[in-house]
């Protein structure tokens, strides 16, 4: 397996414009969680699914910020309009819902948005 | 209060070192504790596991659980240089979280030669 691939690695986009980032989980796993770090507030926690449901999106900063699971092994993560102070670096780590296992993460995404 | 409180540092040890790394946490239903690695522009990987309360020990990591201080610890003996990374602690319960871990916000350890 190739474990939790994200793409684009690097995005560097104006204000303004849309941006989607992607993820695809590790085969067998059921629960998905996109999180955003920086400097500043470390690993925050945006969006979680479990069997493709959200579960809790109280972490997702505003409206401009919207997720989905179309299918079991596929995510995306939308910002739109995209703002400088969404320059950071997006991570999604997948896992099982049974609790108390490993969650694997993505290599992540460094979004700039100049 | 966060759920998971860290240290960001930075640390900056030298070579040979025993580095010490903490965390507390305030949920008592936490019983799950780990330790993740995340070496600059990667993702977090996992360095150690524990459940409840305990030490565990593996090659020059030993991970600390007291979960009646609500306390854990990650303690380097003879530390490298490539053990340069930031180390975030990571919790969960049992199940009713779904998997979903809470992390505190990382320590940036530096190893000098």
């Amino acid at each position: 397996d190739a474990g939790v691939i994200q793409s684009p690695r690097h995005e560097v986009t104006e204000m303004g414009q849309e941006v989607t980032l992607r993820c695809k989980l590790i085969s067998g796993h059921n629960s998905l969680f996109w999180y955003r770090q920086t400097m500043m507030r470390g690993l925050e926690l945006l969006i979680y699914f479990n069997n493709n449901v959200p579960i809790d999106d109280s972490g997702m900063p505003e409206d401009r910020f919207s997720a989905k699971m179309p299918n079991a092994s596929f995510s995306t993560l939308k910002i739109q309009p995209s703002e400088p102070r969404d320059s950071a670096v997006y991570f999604c780590a997948s896992t099982t819902d049974r609790g108390g296992t490993e969650a694997f993460f993505g290599q992540g995404t460094r979004l700039t948005v100049v | 209060q966060k759920e998971v409180e860290q240290d960001p540092g930075p640390l900056s040890v030298p070579e040979g070192a025993i580095v010490s790394l903490n965390c507390t946490y305030s949920n008592s239903a936490f019983q799950y504790f780990m330790w993740y690695r995340q070496y600059s522009r990667k993702g977090p990987e996992l360095l150690m596991y524990t459940y409840s309360s305990g030490n565990k020990e593996d090659g020059r990591f030993t991970a600390q659980v007291d979960k009646s201080s609500k306390y854990i610890s990650l303690f380097i003996r003879d530390s490298q240089p490539s053990d340069s990374a930031t180390y975030l602690c990571a919790m969960t319960d049992r199940g009713s979280t779904l998997g979903r871990l809470y992390f505190g916000r990382g320590t940036q350890l530096t190893v000098w030669p």
